[in-house]
């Protein structure tokens, strides 16, 4: 099926590090969302953009929906211990009820 | 509340066997969503329900799968005659309204021997 091209596909940094991880498409889309995944556990939504050109911020959280509508990233501030899981992309067409998901970007925190 | 949960959450069976996921949404969820997760991957869309209708089944990989909603509230997933690439884990997600945000359970992985 189709997905979203999400890069990094790993990142391993060093506690205190700012992240930053996007996702591109070749299609429009209305609606960028990020999710969080930890083992065992399903998806949980960080943010959401609905606007092209919105910037989003949740705690250290940072997302924004790129003016084209077929790309948005996420930028992670002063990472700690909790950070760590696997963050996907997903995107929405219009009046479509489906998300289409990026691979995943997991992320590694040395302490 | 209750967030969505799903049942098994592992599940093992061999090759050629029929295997049933359980999803239960949120309460008062009338929108409901498969995914399948394989390794490594994201999430692949299967289909998602309106009430008990299902408007959009696009994303179901062959004849073998097929899922129902009773009630307006709780689905099953059916793989019949299961084949090793079907191995992944199998994601439910329920929200309030079409459109609205999408709430996931834990999901049920399955591995065929």
């Amino acid at each position: 099926g189709q997905q979203l091209n999400q890069s990094p596909q790993s990142m391993f940094i060093q506690e205190g590090e700012d992240v930053s991880m996007n996702c591109t498409s070749s299609s429009i889309f209305n609606t960028w969302l990020w999710y969080k995944q930890e083992p065992g556990e399903g998806p949980v939504l960080l943010i959401a953009l609905y606007k092209a050109g919105e910037l989003t911020s949740n705690g250290r959280l940072t997302a924004q929906f790129g003016i084209t509508r077929k790309d948005s990233f996420l930028n992670i501030s002063a990472s700690i211990p909790s950070d760590v899981g696997i963050y996907f992309c997903a995107g929405q067409w219009k009046g479509a009820q489906k998300l289409v998901f990026g691979q995943g970007t997991r992320l590694t925190i040395n302490p | 509340g209750a967030g969505v949960s799903q049942s098994p959450s592992n599940k093992v069976t061999e090759k050629g066997k029929d295997v049933e996921l359980r999803c239960d949404p949120i309460s008062g969820h009338t929108a409901l969503y498969w995914y399948r997760q394989s390794l490594g991957q994201g999430l692949e869309f299967l289909i998602y329900f309106q009430g008990n209708s299902a408007p959009d089944k696009s994303g179901l990989p062959s004849d073998r799968f097929s899922a129902e909603r009773t009630g307006g509230s709780v689905s099953t997933l059916t793989i019949q005659r299961t084949q090793q690439e079907d191995s992944a884990v199998y994601l439910c997600a329920s929200s309030l309204g079409v459109s609205e945000t999408q709430y996931f359970g834990p999901g049920t992985r399955l591995l065929v021997l």
